[in-house]
């Protein structure tokens, strides 16, 4: 069992739709990362929280220390939010270093 | 957010030479650079830890000779795949993290192909 689980793996949604990616840990964390991968590979961190919520745009993480649970939502989705979703835990047991998910394949067709 | 330029972008080698790539922190000081390494469809692999000014920490498993990671500066580290094979092909990319934050940035990556 990875130490960081993503569902779903792969997500079609039409334009418009809401859509939630969640993520678990079984790690001890200090903080968790949501990060977005486009196809030419480049990282861009969206959010990186340890409780409660963060928004910014049409994006919104929420993570929830005591579940060890973390969701990323995306409102009101555009064919340009395609990309690849990782959740990443920065680990104490690591050393804090980010363990990741295997990733959300999100397509947003038009 | 901060930025973290990784160069190249793109690289085609000779098997037998070697590759330098570059990871620059453009507006903080990384004290902290990380290289990874992702196959196709896979998530990232972390290689190696780099603190400035000290030796890397190399992941179990990672060949410290063949990857030469050098972080002689807080706004740069590099990474040398020596003696390329084509096994070595893939994308690479680096992270950097200032300390005292625990947020890290991504470089853009490269993408290794040897032929």
């Amino acid at each position: 069992k990875n130490e960081v689980e993503q569902s779903p793996q792969n997500l079609t949604a039409q334009e418009g739709e809401f859509i939630t990616i969640n993520c678990s840990y079984s790690v001890g964390i200090s903080a968790l990362h949501w990060l977005q991968q486009h196809p030419g590979g480049g990282i861009v961190s969206l959010f990186m929280l340890s409780s409660g919520k963060k928004k910014h745009g049409r994006l919104i993480a929420t993570i929830n220390i005591q579940e060890k649970h973390s969701s990323l939502h995306i409102t009101a989705s555009h064919p340009r939010d395609s990309a690849v979703y990782i959740c990443a835990a920065l680990s104490m047991e690591y050393g804090n270093k980010l363990v990741f998910g295997a990733g959300t394949i999100l397509r947003v067709k038009s | 957010g901060a930025v973290v330029s990784q160069h190249p972008s793109r690289v085609i080698c000779k098997s037998g030479t070697s590759v330098k790539i570059e990871c620059r922190s453009l507006d903080f000081q990384a004290t902290t650079m990380f290289w990874y390494r992702q196959f196709p469809k896979k998530s990232l692999m972390l290689m190696a830890t780099s603190n400035e000014g000290s030796k890397a920490t190399y992941e179990q498993g990672v060949e410290k000779d063949k990857f030469l990671i050098n972080h002689a500066s807080l706004t740069l580290s590099t990474l040398t795949v020596t003696s390329a094979h084509p096994e070595d092909s893939s994308f690479y990319i680096c992270s950097a993290r200032n300390q005292g934050y625990t947020e890290a940035f991504f470089g853009q990556g490269t993408r290794l192909t040897v032929v």
